[in-house]
Parts: C-alpha cells; structure tokens; sequence
C-alpha cells in the first residue's frame, strides 16, 4: 500500500520533445508527491512537488499533472534538452506524529538525444 | 548554505568485515535520513532521526546495521558484519521539519557514500 510504482524504467527522446514519466500509488494518506532528479555520481535533488488537491503545477519547463480518482501523476519536461539526461524518480510524502517519510519510485533513466 | 556532507565518497571492503559511514547534515535541519540505493532502484529509507532521536527504524536490518545521531546533529551509520548484498550507495539526507499545506518538507540529499562488498 505504501508502493509508488514508475513507468517507464529508461526513456530515450530527441533535444526539443516532450519527456513524460508516469506514476501510481495505492495509499490515500499521502500528502505530497515530489519528484527528484539525480545525476550520476550525486544525491537526487528536489525538481518540483504538488500536493494531491492540486490538478497541474508548472515551473519552466517541467510540469506535474495530478489525477486523485486515478490514483496517477506524471512528469513532463517540454523542449528537453541533452542537461535533462539523469534519472527521475516520483515519492510520495508521507506525515506522521511530528515526522514526514517519502516512499520512492524505482526510477527513469532518461537520455535526451541531440 | 552548504550543503549534506558525506564521507568516505567510496569504499571497498570484504564480506564479514565492518564498515562506517559519516554525515554532517544542513546546520538547523531537525530531521536526518539515512536511505540504501541499490544500483538501478530508487532510495529506500533505512533510519530517520528527529533531533537525537529515532522515529522510524522499521526497514533497518538491525541485526547488522546501527545508527546514531550525536547530540542531534552528525550520525554515523555502521555495518557489522557487512554482506555482498549490502553493495549499495548510502545517502544522508536532512530536511527542517514537517510539511505545511504551503510548502513541501524537502529533502537535501549527501552526494552518497558507494560501497562495494568483495
């Protein structure tokens, strides 16, 4: 129940088309669903978060669009660039007593072709 | 500000040997995380500290792994004895407290510390 499934595993696209990753979760109690970026060699980074009463957030050029019923939210990066190449994972927060936790997706390994 | 610090960045050791990994967190960050990262898989939490104390410890193998947050500011992770499956990068990560309804807790994630188990 605590899962945070991703999809796909490894993504390939062209300098100037859309990346979109996708994610599901089962648990309702989530109160946050960020999404990181990591580069080979660091620590993932916090690129943008929405919170689940929120349908769409949008900073530049990376966009979450979230869907409660469905239980989904997806990442889109418009006109990618080869600096996008790194590994996206989508986490779900979870708060309790005085204490928040994030579950992680497995990741998407995404190359941006020039 | 400066960022998490980790150390050692890499470190290689022989199964049943024991091995200690460091952090210095975010100056004034309350809450400490220690996440396994296994090769090609997304972080998995081991420890969270508030303050010096632990409030989640539910997926540290503790027959093997301990943690310890000095004074509520540097931890120290240590495995003994280490196994061929504990081949992971550990990253330490800090955050100042709970989420808001206008703003996220974030994460300030360490470089990593990649150990390989021979």
């Amino acid at each position: 129940q605590q899962q945070v499934k991703q999809s796909p595993q490894s993504l390939i696209v062209q300098k100037g088309g859309i990346s979109i990753i996708n994610c599901a979760y089962e648990n309702t109690a989530f109160d946050y669903f960020p999404w990181y970026q990591q580069f080979p060699g660091k620590g993932p980074a916090l690129l943008i978060a929405i919170r689940p009463d929120v349908s769409e957030k949008k900073e530049g050029r990376f966009t979450i669009s979230f869907n409660k019923s469905a239980k989904q939210f997806s990442l889109h990066i418009m006109d990618s660039q080869p600096g996008d190449s790194a590994t996206y994972f989508c986490a779900a927060s979870l708060a309790y007593s005085s204490a928040s936790k994030i579950i992680f997706g497995s990741g998407t390994r995404l190359s941006i072709r020039p | 500000e400066a960022g998490v610090a980790q150390s050692p960045r890499y470190k290689i050791i022989e199964k049943r040997q024991s091995v200690a990994f460091w952090c210095n967190p975010i100056s004034g960050h309350a809450t400490l995380y220690w996440y396994q990262q296994i090769l090609g898989q997304g972080p998995k939490l081991l420890i969270q500290f508030q303050n010096n104390g632990v409030v989640d410890d539910s997926q540290l193998p503790k027959d093997r792994f301990s943690a310890e947050r000095l004074k509520g500011v540097d931890s120290t992770l240590k495995i003994q004895p280490a196994k061929l499956e504990d081949s992971a990068v550990y990253l330490c990560a800090s955050s100042r407290g709970l989420a808001t309804l206008s703003s996220y807790n974030e994460q300030f994630f360490g470089p990593g510390t990649r150990l390989t188990v021979l």
